[in-house]
């Protein structure tokens, strides 16, 4: 079983609409949580981090932490053509334990 | 940028070559990673170095082998590389106090091995 698991997409949405991306991770112990955006041959950037349950939000972008159902989301409000990307879940468990998911291709169409 | 620098950016080497990725992070992180990402593939965690010790070799094969002289500098070094090596090297750093920590990524290296 993956540590962390994400829909490959791809996922597709207009322009404006708000597009939700998944996570469901294994390690009940996992403390922090992230997602992370990736453009075609360029390396993950941090777009949030999320460490208790509820939702935090960072200007168009939730992210939401369900730790009794082992689940991560983000919603990308307001959709723009900029935000198509690959978005990495990423999970903390142990010290100095990441795990990534394989990512959620999103295609945002004007 | 993210505090994170990885040289070269792009790298074209035989299968008989050895050359070295290098990895410097201004952050004052002290855990250091090596990862693989292979094209369409998820990122694969090669190494993790914690205050200079490795802490994590992931059954990467002896042809790569990391050195981490300190917790800011972390390199690379590839020797009789194959084919199927060729993908994006990512290093990335994190505080390494077992914390809320986050990880950075580095801008990445480029290989292709012909």
């Amino acid at each position: 079983q993956k540590e962390v698991e994400q829909n490959s997409g791809p996922l597709s949405v207009p322009e404006g609409a708000i597009a939700s991306l998944n996570c469901t991770y294994s390690d009940r112990v996992s403390q922090s949580f992230f997602w992370y955006r990736q453009y075609s041959g360029k390396s993950p950037e941090l777009i949030m981090s999320i460490y208790s349950n509820g939702d935090k939000e960072d200007g168009r972008f939730t992210a939401q932490l369900n730790k009794a159902s082992q689940y991560v989301s983000l919603l990308i409000r307001d959709s723009q053509p900029s935000d198509s990307a690959t978005y990495l879940c990423a999970v903390k468990s142990n010290f100095n334990k990441f795990y990534f998911g394989s990512g959620t291709k999103l295609n945002v169409k004007p | 940028e993210t505090g994170v620098t990885q040289t070269p950016r792009h790298l074209v080497m035989g299968m008989t070559n050895k050359k070295s990725l290098k990895c410097e992070q201004h952050l004052g992180h002290n855990a250091m990673y090596w990862y693989k990402q292979s094209a369409k593939k998820p990122l694969e965690l090669m190494f993790v170095y914690n205050f200079k010790e490795q802490t994590e070799n992931n059954s990467v094969p002896s042809r790569f082998s990391p050195e981490c002289p300190n917790s800011s500098h972390l390199f690379l070094h590839l020797h009789t590389l194959q084919p199927e090596d060729s993908a994006l090297y990512l290093c990335a750093s994190s505080q390494g106090d077992g914390g809320q920590e986050t990880q950075y990524f580095g801008p990445g290296t480029r290989l292709l091995v012909l």
